[in-house]
């Protein structure tokens, strides 16, 4: 079975810091991708990539940068976290494209 | 952007009955995939069915697509308390595409 583990489950951090979220998947996926979700919103995504040291923007980029510098590890940025950013970030990949994604169990950021 | 559309927001129902929940959607798809999430967890891959699909079972599950009318439904039977869950459809945007744009979901409540 395909796991992808996000680091925290639970995150606290306060305005202005530079805020970590790491992905790992263990299965060799071209794929991942980084979503919010919000009560009423859904899920939205930030960013993706398709290959090593490749990303694209989603829907909803700006506040936000990504790194992949191995396969199966992708990470999200906060430049510098805002309070607008408290949400549950869920990362997920997949094997090639519009295929099925597998989800991590997501981090629930607080930005006080 | 918004793709997908679940309806209705929320479904509750007594243990044992189905449950239907349908998702309608805007521009032409490849595929058409549907998730569930339970509480505080990341989301669950359960089905995908191709647009030259009309009906997909897996277990308890039965899914169906019209593209003519731009809307899937999915039919849960004979629901358990398990079953108690967010359900998301999910579509691509059509050929080359990476992304995946999520509906906000259906919020099923299995009374036992």
């Amino acid at each position: 079975d395909v796991k992808v583990t996000q680091s925290s489950r639970y995150l606290v951090k306060r305005t202005g810091e530079k805020v970590f979220l790491e992905c790992v998947q263990d299965m060799d996926h071209e794929n991942m991708f980084w979503y919010r979700q919000d009560p009423g919103l859904g899920l939205r995504l930030i960013y993706f990539s398709y290959d090593v040291k490749m990303k694209e923007k989603g829907d909803i980029p700006e506040g936000y940068s990504v790194s992949r510098e191995k396969k199966e590890r992708f990470s999200l940025i906060l430049e510098s976290a805002s309070t607008n950013q408290t949400s549950m970030y869920l990362c997920a990949s997949s094997l090639t494209r519009a295929q099925p994604q597998h989800f991590g169990d997501g981090t629930r950021l607080s930005i006080l | 952007s918004q793709q997908g559309e679940e309806d209705p927001q929320a479904l509750s129902i007594q243990e044992g009955e189905n449950a239907t929940m349908n998702c309608s959607y805007k521009t032409s798809i490849n595929n058409l995939q549907w998730y569930r999430q339970n509480s505080g967890r990341g989301l669950v891959h359960l089905i995908l069915i191709r647009s030259n699909e009309r009906e997909k079972h897996s277990g308890r599950l039965r899914v169906t697509l019209d593209t003519s009318k731009k809307s899937s439904s999915l039919l849960i039977t004979a629901s358990r308390a398990a079953d108690t869950a967010s359900y998301f459809c999910a579509t691509d945007s059509g050929a080359g595409s990476y992304q995946l744009t999520f509906g906000k979901g259906t919020k099923l409540s299995v009374i036992p």
